[in-house]
């Protein structure tokens, strides 16, 4: 079965660092691009970082950037996510999620079950 | 930024309805849109990509439509299993954006 996993959420305090991590299972990982998508409880979906298969480009969103940081280990079939200087804006459930063909002209055909970042005092 | 506007924000309808949802791009994308549903408490689900390609699995009673900045997502005969939320999301050019979504309710 065609799978992600990720794991890491939890509550923090505002400057907080939490780091997020998806497994993936039931297909060959480093064939995909992976990508990070966060959905703010009541709103709507916002992509926060991208990481192509060998990891020759990065992306993140404007509001992530220089505070979040996306890797992979393809040998561990794993993606992460270490974020930084968290601030109560950042309070979402964190996706994982998977893109065929390269990084560019994405379409997020499987996602993980999601993990609640909650920044809060 | 490419900014993905979609109306109407939220949709009431019945099952059988056909209804259409609408997104616009802020700035030519192409056919470089994908659509999604999501469910309370679940993760989003690919529904069509490249504006018209229906994912595999994906009832036939949804098609996308459109081209450059305005694009539709038409749901032929509603299933009580549709009512969710809709998101287009552009591919264009990064970061990757998604419209503000759809509610679909009865």
């Amino acid at each position: 079965e065609v799978q992600l996993v990720e794991s890491g959420g939890g509550r923090v305090q505002p400057g907080g660092s939490l780091r997020l991590s998806c497994v993936a299972s039931g297909f060959t990982f480093n064939d995909f691009a992976m990508h990070w998508v966060r959905h703010v409880p009541g709103k709507g979906l916002e992509w926060v970082s991208g990481i192509s298969w060998n990891t020759d480009t990065i992306g993140y969103a404007d509001s992530v950037r220089g505070r979040f940081t996306v890797t992979r280990d393809n040998a561990k079939n794993s993606l992460y996510l270490e974020m930084n200087s968290l601030a109560r804006a950042d309070t979402a459930v964190y996706y994982c999620a998977r893109s065929p063909g390269g990084y560019s002209l994405p379409r997020f055909d499987i996602w993980g079950q999601g993990t609640l970042v909650t920044v809060s005092s | 930024d490419i900014q993905m506007t979609q109306s109407p924000s939220s949709l009431s309808a019945s099952v059988g309805d056909r209804v259409t949802i609408t997104c616009r791009a802020s700035q030519n994308i192409r056919n470089y849109v994908n659509w999604y549903q999501q469910k309370p408490g679940k993760a989003p689900q690919l529904l069509i990509y490249v504006t018209s390609n229906l994912r595999s699995g994906v009832p036939s009673r949804f098609s996308g439509g459109g081209s450059g900045t305005d694009f539709t997502l038409t749901v032929g005969t509603l299933q009580p299993d549709d009512f969710a939320t809709y998101y287009c999301q552009q591919a264009y050019s990064s970061p990757w954006t998604f419209g503000q979504g759809t509610q679909l309710e009865i």
